[in-house]
């Protein structure tokens, strides 16, 4: 069972705000996502991170960053926060040894900008 | 042509009946096949995954698994309304980043 850990779960903020996604996972792993994902749509992968110090753009350009300070933490921010960044947010953490990378994903962060 | 392929559905199927969800995958360096389910304004959850050509079997749910045609499916037996979510497919290589999720397949199943 995964320990992967979203909040906020639920923000509604108004536009040009900054906001922070916070994600913390308790298994160690080392390698962990951020995918965005609306309504009924497919998910998209829009960060990933490989381990402390290292961050790398996902397959969706999204104006989001994120920093991997330490292995459990792996945050999410949006600096100018426009209607077009309300989504679902995923985060997720994978463990490549014995699981063969298996993905466990939080509970998400559902983002409204008005 | 998408690297995972998955019908968007919806499938519907009766209270009891087998739901078979199909996926084929592009990329032949594939490894690893998982299965998650989605249910409305949720996260996925895992229910299984595979790695070897074949069956396995995990309580009502079969994965099947054949490499040289690039085919992995998900057999529900006994279906239930509570089953009734979106399944989504994922293919990786092992010890890679590359974990490509299909778009999901939509199963109703009616009571």
């Amino acid at each position: 069972e995964a320990d992967i850990y979203q909040t906020p779960r639920y923000l509604v903020i108004g536009t040009g705000k900054k906001i922070t996604l916070e994600c913390s996972q308790t298994m160690g792993h080392d390698k962990m996502y951020w995918y965005q994902q609306d309504p009924g749509m497919e998910l998209h992968l829009i960060h990933y991170s490989y381990g402390v110090n290292s961050t790398e753009k996902g397959d969706l350009s999204s104006e989001s960053t994120v920093s991997r300070i330490r292995t459990e933490h792996f945050p999410l921010t949006l600096e100018s926060a426009r209607p077009s960044h309300t989504s679902q947010y995923l985060c997720a953490s994978s463990d490549p040894t014995g699981s063969r990378n298996t993905i466990y994903f939080g509970e998400g962060s559902w983002l409204t900008v008005v | 042509q998408k690297e995972v392929e998955q019908n968007s559905g919806p499938l519907s199927v009766p209270e009891g009946a087998i739901a078979s969800l199909n996926c084929t995958y592009s990329d032949r360096g594939s490894q690893s096949f998982f299965w998650y389910r989605q249910y409305s304004g949720k996260s996925p959850e895992l229910i299984m995954f595979i790695y070897s050509n074949g069956d396995k079997e995990d309580g009502r749910f079969t994965a099947q698994l054949n490499k040289a045609s690039q085919y992995v499916s998900l057999l529900i037996r006994d279906s239930q309304p509570s089953d009734s979510a979106t399944y989504l497919c994922a293919a990786g290589n092992t010890g890679g980043f590359k974990t490509i999720f299909g778009a999901g397949t939509r199963l109703f199943v009616k009571a």
